[in-house]
């Protein structure tokens, strides 16, 4: 099992809709928790940490759920400038703080 | 305000080749990142370094050398090319590792090609 695991879409959605991604970890340990932006052929940019209680910055919304080890993203009104794909990344101790990335939910929001 | 720069940018390389990817991070940072990218496989780490002069291995570290000499320098070295090693590279930084409001800081990329 992978240590996050996240669908990699594509998710097509029109212009408007709410969606939502889960990302799922393996490790219980997990300590902190980011979803970050990437766009095609760019770098990765952070879009939010995870808090426990939950945040919201705009119309994004990010979720944590240690009980069952999944953080989500729901995105609403969606915009074609949100298009892109969105990284799940966990943090975890053992020896060294260990950064793991997920693969990625790519997002194609269409007009 | 630069930020975290990596050249070259491209690099097509033949078989058995050597060369070295240079990462510079004007922010003061720490903690310093290796990645590469691949298809499905999503962003793997290959070497860190947590402060000058101190380097250690990540997931995929084979066929890889890293060096700190100067804290806002991390060079990413491949002693002999492989196709394998056929890949996006993405140096990242940031203030500490972990940590809820940590943000890690990333490159523009370098798209390597090994033929």
């Amino acid at each position: 099992r992978k240590e996050v695991e996240q669908d990699p879409g594509p998710f097509n959605v029109p212009e408007g809709a709410t969606v939502a991604f889960n990302c799922t970890y393996s490790n219980s340990a997990s300590q902190s928790f980011f979803w970050y932006r990437q766009d095609c052929r760019k770098e990765p940019k952070l879009l939010m940490s995870v808090y426990s209680s939950g945040n919201e910055d705009g119309r994004f919304t990010a979720q944590l759920n240690r009980a069952s080890q999944y953080i989500s993203l729901l995105i609403r009104d969606s915009k074609l400038s949100d298009s892109a794909t969105y990284l799940c990344v966990v943090t975890s101790s053992g020896g060294y703080q260990k950064v793991t990335f997920g693969i990625g939910t790519k997002l194609q929001v269409i007009p | 305000n630069a930020g975290v720069t990596q050249t070259p940018k491209f690099r097509v390389l033949k078989t058995g080749q050597s060369m070295t990817l240079l990462c510079a991070q004007d922010m003061n940072h720490e903690y310093m990142y290796w990645y590469r990218q691949d298809p499905g496989m999503g962003l793997r780490l290959i070497h860190y370094s947590v402060g000058e002069g101190t380097t250690a291995k990540g997931e995929v570290p084979d066929g890889y050398n890293v060096s700190r000499l100067k804290k806002q320098n991390f060079l990413l070295g491949l002693e002999s090319a492989a196709p394998s090693q056929t890949s996006v590279y993405f140096c990242a930084s940031s203030y500490s590792i972990g940590g809820v409001d940590t943000e890690a800081f990333f490159g523009q990329g370098t798209r390597l090609t090994v033929v």
